[in-house]
């Protein structure tokens, strides 16, 4: 099975802190992503990354900054968290490229609250 | 409009009941099609892939109609195991790879 882990449930960070969300995945995929969920609006991508080192935006990446020093990580940087960034954070990965693309795996979500 | 539309329900269907989802999208150059289901705080995971000949997984059925732009699901004999968040996926590769996710369509099923 695909496992995707995410470094924490909950957190709970001061408005201006520099927040860091870790997220693991054991199969090999080149894919990975970050996501978050807000109720009515669905799953917005804020970034992905197809390989090691790199990195694309997706539909809302400011405010946010990812890594992806190892193929089995990627990590998104809130610079300075700010209130409107409180949200449920999903991670995901897939492998494949293109039309070869599987459908993601998704971690457990992080639920995010800035105060 | 919307990239990916769903009718966000909610709908409240009896067990046993035959109850279907339908989601549009945008994109003709889209390219693959899943549904996936979202229980309540929890991360959503893949229900089943929408070929364009159709494909069925027990109770469940995923169908794919180009011209009209849309997927289905059909959910046959509802259980109260079903009541979940149905999330509609769509993937293109045009200008680069994106894949959006609609809303959600929500289901109840009661006893």
């Amino acid at each position: 099975d695909v496992k995707v882990t995410q470094s924490s449930r909950y957190l709970v960070k001061r408005t201006g802190e520099k927040v860091f969300l870790e997220c693991v995945q054991d199969m090999d995929h080149e894919n990975m992503f970050w996501y978050r969920q807000d109720p009515g609006l669905g799953l917005r991508l804020i970034y992905f990354s197809y390989d090691v080192k790199m990195k694309e935006k997706g539909d809302i990446p400011e405010g946010y900054s990812v890594s992806r020093e190892k193929k089995e990580r990627f990590s998104l940087i809130l610079e300075s968290a700010s209130t409107n960034q409180t949200s449920m954070y999903l991670c995901a990965s897939s492998f494949g490229q293109g039309l070869l693309e599987s459908a993601a795996f998704f971690g457990q979500g992080t639920r995010l609250t800035v105060v | 409009r919307k990239e990916v539309e769903q009718d966000p329900g909610p709908f409240n269907v009896p067990e046993g009941a035959t109850v279907a989802f339908n989601c549009t999208y945008s994109n003709s150059a889209s390219q693959s099609f899943f549904w996936y289901r979202q229980d309540c705080r929890k991360e959503p995971k893949l229900l089943m892939s929408v070929y364009s000949s159709g494909n069925e997984d027990g109770r469940f059925t995923a169908q794919l109609n180009r011209a009209s732009q849309y997927i289905s699901l059909l959910i046959r004999d509802s259980k109260l195991s079903d009541s979940a968040t149905y999330l509609c996926v769509v993937t293109d590769y045009t200008g680069g790879f994106k894949t959006i996710f609609g809303a959600g369509t929500r289901l109840f099923v009661k006893a």
